[in-house]
């Protein structure tokens, strides 16, 4: 098994850029989600997702845009990439448990530099 | 209000010894599940435990133990007889069956030195 599969490992954007970090799991699992991570500020979610056709905010929603058309993928879109976007992305997912019970499989992470 | 402190910013041990990470948490709600995570230097992040707030049991793992008290809200994790290859980044984090947003530590950065 693949488990959580993130891409691309790195990318550098310029200011106003957009992108598309891409997600897939293969363990059938119903929630999948997008954090990010930034010095000393731990991990902060972006928007998450419980199944196919449902969305939902997290902490940090802004200056980004998911959908979830399949059980399998959950991209995440920089629609016009600002510095403050600078960070290390994790993708996560999970069996949809009562609220968040279930562990979190994580990707392996992308390293994405806003210039 | 939810909440997770993980007050050690940063531990550092000789190889060998016992540490301890300290996990505070806060939370309302009468069911929920506590769970630590290790950020090793390659930087994957990896599932270590959960614990549900029905069962206050202690629980060992080779070399890991977590101390799961609620009577003053506390889920510490130690590592007994440390190795260098425990050096990593530790997440205590908090759910509750009321929402499906995590709540989570600022991490424990742990430095096993040789």
């Amino acid at each position: 098994n693949a488990g959580v599969t993130q891409t691309p490992k790195f990318q550098v954007l310029k200011t106003g850029q957009s992108m598309t970090l891409q997600c897939a799991q293969d363990m059938n699992h119903e929630y999948m989600s997008w954090y990010r991570q930034d010095p000393g500020m731990g991990l902060r979610l972006i928007h998450y997702s419980v199944g196919a056709g449902i969305t939902d905010q997290g902490e940090v929603p802004n200056g980004y845009n998911v959908s979830r058309s399949t059980t399998e993928d959950f991209p995440l879109r920089l629609l016009s990439a600002a510095p403050s976007q600078t960070s290390v992305y994790f993708c996560a997912s999970s069996r949809k448990g009562t609220g968040q019970s279930s562990p979190l499989h994580f990707g392996n992470g992308t390293r994405l530099t806003v210039t | 209000a939810q909440k997770v402190t993980q007050a050690q910013t940063e531990i550092s041990v000789v190889e060998k010894e016992d540490v301890t990470l300290d996990c505070v948490y806060e939370t309302r709600d009468t069911t929920y599940y506590l769970f630590w995570y290790k950020q090793p230097p390659s930087g994957e992040l990896v599932f270590l435990i959960r614990r549900n707030s029905f069962d206050e049991q202690n629980e060992i793992s080779g070399r890991y133990s977590w101390n799961f008290q609620k009577s003053t809200s506390s889920f510490n994790f130690t590592i007994t007889a440390s190795q260098v290859v425990d050096s990593a980044v530790y997440f205590c984090a908090l759910a509750m069956d009321s929402n499906y947003q995590l709540i989570w530590g600022a991490g424990t950065k742990l430095i096993i030195k040789p």
